[in-house]
């Protein structure tokens, strides 16, 4: 199974600031990657597909980026309700793999 | 509007057994293939299952694989989890999630929580 192994498994950020989590693969998946949102007690959120391309209705501050075995998801200004934890899922094959996560605080 | 509404989850016994279901609304179901995913308490997220549209490719984790059997049924649209010889390690919220091809798992149900404890 594909390894996918995300970084940094937390970080404490202001309202304002640019974030940027990676995820790695451990082998190439192309750019069939997903980045997710979720929120306690709520299910998680598709933020992007394809590595970069932005689901519809998800602001324009998130932005993927990466190809391969390397991957990124940017907010550029993180909002208030931005703070949760995101996942990364390699969508190449079967069994899929989640990153462990990144839980994003306020600081 | 596309809902996914999960049910069949509870408190069950070691060695049990279970059924989950996902109602589907909204959208063709016979078009989509379907998934299953688990987060256990206070962890992280894990794909379990994935079925095809006809139900012709089927995909489990190697942790469930030979316990757990995913089906669907087009005409009532609806995806199924029959969980057998649970485990303490079970234990976890399920949620079924549709995917869209090219982009990934798009629409998620609100979950399920499956307790296997004595």
């Amino acid at each position: 199974a594909i390894q996918m192994t995300q970084s940094p498994s937390s970080l404490s950020a202001s309202v304002g600031d640019r974030v940027t989590i990676t995820c790695r693969a451990s082998q190439g998946i192309r750019n069939d990657l997903g980045w997710y949102q979720q929120k306690p007690g709520k299910a998680p959120k598709l933020l992007i597909y394809a590595a970069s391309s932005l689901q519809s209705g998800v602001p324009s501050r998130f932005s993927g980026s990466g190809s391969g075995t390397d991957f990124t998801l940017t907010i550029s200004s993180l909002q208030p309700e931005d703070f949760a934890t995101y996942y990364c899922l390699q969508d190449y094959n079967y069994p899929q793999t989640f990153g462990q996560g990144t839980k994003v605080e306020i600081k | 509007e596309v809902q996914l509404v999960e049910s069949g989850g509870g408190l069950v016994q070691p060695g049990g057994s279970l059924r989950l279901s996902c109602a589907a609304s909204g959208f063709t179901f016979s078009s989509y293939s379907m998934n299953w995913v688990r987060q256990a308490p206070g962890k992280g997220l894990e794909w379990v299952s994935y079925i095809s549209s006809s139900s012709s490719t089927i995909y489990y984790a190697d942790s469930v694989k030979g316990r757990f059997t995913i089906s669907r049924d087009n005409a009532k649209n609806s995806l199924y989890l029959q969980m057998n010889s649970l485990r303490d390690e079970d234990t976890a919220v399920y949620y079924c999630a549709r995917r869209y091809p090219g982009e990934s798992l798009d629409y998620w149900g609100q979950g399920t929580l499956v307790t296997v404890s004595s």
